[in-house]
């Protein structure tokens, strides 16, 4: 077990639909990743948190977006949803902004149908 | 822009021998970590091995070991007396050192381990 906790781990939604991923970082981490693993684009990073504030971005859609709150927990919310949306998403953690080592969730399977 | 390329999509190994898993990148950074990540079918990505680049010594963690050659940019995984839990994805990674970077990680495609019994 990792300690980071990923809700929900499986999710079958339909096209044009808007979903919330949770995560729940380590104890004590502040930094939050978020990346998504589909079967033609691989792992993909998609966007970085520290302490509340948005970090950096990569590929993340305009229709995706994400925050952190005050108790650094984190919610990507994936809306207008289609087919190519369909893929693990993980939430990954680490204590610092430089540290080496992150720490990954079970990830959310979304099923977009 | 940093790559990592890891040219076996499968490999397999009888149990208990050697298996060494290949893992090139590219970067004009000279300050980075280098990581070898599980992914088995439960889908958990878990952490196998790390390197910094600043070491010249190879890493390695129980049954687990890299051959980090900077120069070359080449990375492989070796894994000796392989078992059968080790039948996995493994993922390549690249982060950058810097502070002004977003320290995201950097993946290969994955090579497929398949343990034959």
């Amino acid at each position: 077990d990792s300690g980071v906790t990923q809700t929900p781990k499986h999710l079958i939604t339909a096209t044009g639909q808007r979903v919330t991923l949770r995560c729940s970082p380590r104890s004590g981490d502040l930094s939050v990743y978020w990346y998504q693993q589909s079967l033609d684009q691989g792992l993909q990073f998609l966007i970085q948190y520290y302490n509340g504030e948005e970090r950096a971005k990569g590929n993340i859609l305009e229709r995706f977006s994400a925050q952190q709150f005050p108790d650094l927990h984190s919610e990507l919310n994936l809306s207008s949803l289609e087919l190519g949306d369909s893929a693990l998403y993980f939430c990954a953690s680490s204590v610092e902004l430089g540290y080496s080592e992150a720490f990954f969730g079970q990830g959310t399977r979304l099923t977009v149908v | 822009a940093q790559t990592v390329t890891q040219s076996q999509p499968e490999m397999s190994v009888q149990e208990a021998e050697t298996v060494t898993l290949s893992c090139t990148y590219d970067t004009s950074e000279s300050d980075y970590y280098l990581f070898w990540y599980k992914q088995p079918p439960s889908r958990q990505m878990i952490l196998v091995i790390r390197q910094e680049a600043y070491k010249q010594q190879n890493a390695t963690e129980n049954r687990f070991s890299v051959n980090f050659q900077k120069a070359a940019k080449s990375f492989s995984l070796k894994i000796s007396d392989s078992q059968l839990g080790d039948a996995a994805m493994y993922f390549c990674a690249y982060r950058s050192a810097y502070l002004d970077s977003n320290y995201q990680l950097i993946w290969g495609a994955g090579t497929k381990l398949i343990i034959k019994p």
